[in-house]
């Protein structure tokens, strides 16, 4: 399995709270994402990151910002977390999206009351 | 920019039958083209992948084929098993002109007794 560890696993917090869930990878991938996945909507790209410093938006980046601060970490923060924003976090990585398939990591469940 | 879409949504097959899942891209650049499966409560997983020079895959009871001329490409899983009920993902992407890929909306699989 691809090295990427997403922390936390599992949370529950209250609307209106900030929340950061972390992806660190091991693979020195240059390309790393975060996807969110609910119920009839496969999966959809929030943000994603081609270097350190680098990244761009995607589909579903309205309420959540990125960094990476360094080749092995993706964070993504939700500023205040929306009821909407309860789902299943994913990230990813890639050395070469054009020739290589995405690893994703084990996820990460989180609930907004 | 690229379009993915995925049909059927929902499969429902007899264990032993064959099980089929479409694909169609907007983009004739394509040229990337893995299939992931996603049990229940994991991560997405590369199953089986194809690029553009090669028409059809195979790998054991599972195959891939592509059809660049009209754009479209599926998976074939035969003498389905149990183990093969999941949602599997479809996805395109360019070589040296895309950081991501695009996936389907999935297709969820039931295998029947």
């Amino acid at each position: 399995d691809a090295g990427i560890t997403q922390s936390p696993r599992h949370k529950v917090t209250e609307t209106g709270t900030p929340v950061t869930l972390r992806c660190h990878q091991t693979e020195n991938h240059r390309y790393m994402y975060w996807y969110r996945q609910d119920p009839g909507h496969g999966l959809r790209l929030i943000h994603y990151s081609y270097g350190v410093k680098d990244t761009d938006k995607g589909e579903v980046s309205d309420g959540y910002s990125v960094s990476r601060s360094k080749t092995e970490d993706f964070l993504l923060t939700l500023e205040s977390a929306t009821s909407s924003q309860t789902s299943v976090y994913f990230c990813a990585i890639n050395r070469d999206p054009g020739h290589q398939p995405q690893h994703f990591g084990d996820g990460t469940r989180l609930s907004i009351l | 920019g690229e379009n993915v879409e995925q049909h059927p949504s929902t499969l429902s097959v007899q264990e032993g039958d064959s099980a089929v899942i479409k694909c169609t891209y907007s983009d004739s650049a394509s040229n990337y083209f893995p299939w992931y499966k996603q049990e229940l409560g994991k991560r997405p997983q590369l199953i089986i992948d194809i690029r553009s020079n090669v028409g059809e895959k195979k790998d054991q009871r599972i195959a891939v084929t592509l059809n660049k001329t009209a754009k479209h490409f599926s998976l074939h899983i035969t003498e389905t098993q149990p183990e093969d009920s999941a949602v599997y993902f479809c996805a395109a992407s360019r070589v040296n002109r895309d950081d991501k890929i695009i996936f389907g909306k999935g297709t969820r699989l039931h295998i029947l007794p």
